[in-house]
């Protein structure tokens, strides 16, 4: 079946650290990947998507490149703010799973000034 | 802001319980999808409402039930509360049933049970 895992939290950086969150997924066919992210007291918000293999997704400085090859979408960005302290969800969605979305567990970060 | 709202944000109910969660969408969107997220764990999809109609339906006994308005607004009920279901509810609207990048999340009700 579809599956999506995410490597586990909490991560702690320090202002203007380079993030890395790794995600990978199980799938039949190609699958669509998103990062979702949600601070803390609001609700989920799309952060960036790739919809084909090779395809990067980018947004507010965080980057994600779709490798079929690895069957990843790790999450990057160069220079976390305190601002980014929030969990961050990876998620597929796929043809063969009526299109509904199966996410990650969430991975949990925290920035330091 | 999403413009999606949910009610109410916080509740607290007892083992064997009912509670029902409400949910308006973005203005102009005609479906509602409903998830539980416990702590620590990823949202768990739980159902679809698409023009009145439940639209796909996740891994919930049928204790969980929900209704969709002309309004497409929805309410999301749950009979026989048990303690696991303590945890965040999440609607999100979109326009369609495609999901995906196109789901507008409201910020939960955290529901307790005791």
């Amino acid at each position: 079946g579809n599956s999506v895992t995410q490597m586990e939290g909490p991560v702690t950086l320090s202002e203007e650290a380079f993030l890395t969150i790794n995600c990978t997924y199980t799938a039949t066919g190609y699958p669509s990947l998103f990062w979702y992210v949600q601070y803390p007291g609001e609700g989920l918000q799309l952060l960036l998507k790739a919809t084909k293999a090779d395809d990067k997704g980018s947004n507010k400085g965080f980057e994600a490149t779709y490798r079929k090859e690895t069957t990843s979408f790790h999450l990057e960005k160069g220079s976390v703010q305190v601002s980014d302290s929030a969990v961050y969800f990876c998620a597929l969605i796929n043809a063969g799973n009526n299109r509904k979305l199966i996410w990650g567990l969430g991975t949990s970060l925290a920035v330091n000034p | 802001e999403t413009g999606v709202t949910q009610s109410p944000t916080h509740l607290i109910k007892t083992r064997g319980q009912q509670v029902t969660l409400r949910c308006s969408s973005q203005s102009g969107h005609n479906t509602v999808s409903w998830y539980q997220q416990a702590l620590g764990q990823g949202p768990q999809f739980i159902f679809q409402y698409y023009r009145e109609e439940e639209n796909g339906r996740g891994n919930f006994p049928p204790r969980f039930s929900g209704l969709q308005f002309p309004n497409y607004s929805s309410e999301l009920n749950v009979n026989a509360l048990e303690l696991d279901d303590s945890a965040l509810y999440l609607c999100a609207s979109s326009l369609g049933s495609q999901g995906g990048e196109k789901l507008f999340f409201g910020s939960g009700t955290q529901l307790s049970v005791l």
